[in-house]
């Protein structure tokens, strides 16, 4: 039984390019949600996404954030025009019901040039 | 707001001694406490989590953790360390139906 599967595990990108991060869910699971792990810090709440719809997104930057789970394949975190600031480890987790366990995945660890 | 505090960075032990890693909260209405490791390059993993019931919840790996309403806290412990046990300890409460907020980590160091 898979756990969260997060890809690529590395992304590196240069200042204005877009970075696309994604991640399956563990078999079952209709609840995703993104953090971000800043240098030193604790994880940060980003957004909750159920099939095709987002549910609380009031962890993500206003601008050049995104994300999707659409209703075939993984959900996507998207970054456009990236700066050096959203260097970071982002994270995913998945739960089968909001009263259980977010298990998450091993992390997309962006870096910035 | 809901949210957890680990008052500790590090903590070093040596292995086969007891180990603490102490979290406190503060939260309005019933808290709903977890417990995560992580490991080096890894994601985390769930160790435990109080709702309701007993004080002393057991978790994974031989890990758990008492819950204290009088001290608001929330420690996590294991009877003996054991160098494996090495890695980010982080105390986590749910503030909503879902959204988790997390304690800035504490660092355990087992020695041999």
């Amino acid at each position: 039984n898979a756990g969260v599967m997060q890809n690529p595990r590395h992304l590196v990108r240069r200042r204005g390019q877009e970075a696309r991060l994604r991640c399956s869910p563990m078999k079952g699971h209709s609840h995703v949600y993104w953090y971000r792990q800043l240098p030193e810090e604790g994880l940060k709440f980003m957004v909750y996404l159920q099939k095709e719809n987002i549910i609380d997104e009031s962890g993500m930057p206003k601008e050049r954030f995104s994300a999707e789970f659409p209703k075939e394949g993984p959900s996507i975190l998207r970054i456009q025009q990236v700066v050096r600031g959203d260097s970071a480890a982002y994270f995913c987790a998945s739960s089968p019901g909001t009263d259980q366990p977010q298990h998450f995945g091993d992390g997309t660890r962006l870096s910035i040039l | 707001a809901q949210s957890v505090a680990q008052p500790e960075d590090q903590v070093n032990v040596a292995e086969g001694n007891p180990l603490t890693v102490k979290c406190t909260y503060s939260v309005s209405g019933n808290p709903y406490l977890f417990w995560y490791v992580q490991y080096p390059n890894r994601g985390l993993q769930f160790l435990l989590k109080y709702i309701t019931g007993d004080n002393l919840v057991k978790g994974s790996y031989g890990f758990e953790a008492e819950f204290n309403k009088s001290q608001t806290s929330f420690h996590l412990k294991k009877p003996s360390a054991l160098v494996s046990d090495s890695a980010l300890y982080f105390c986590a409460v749910r503030t909503n139906d879902y959204k988790l907020s997390f304690g800035a980590g504490t660092t355990v160091t087992v020695r041999a």
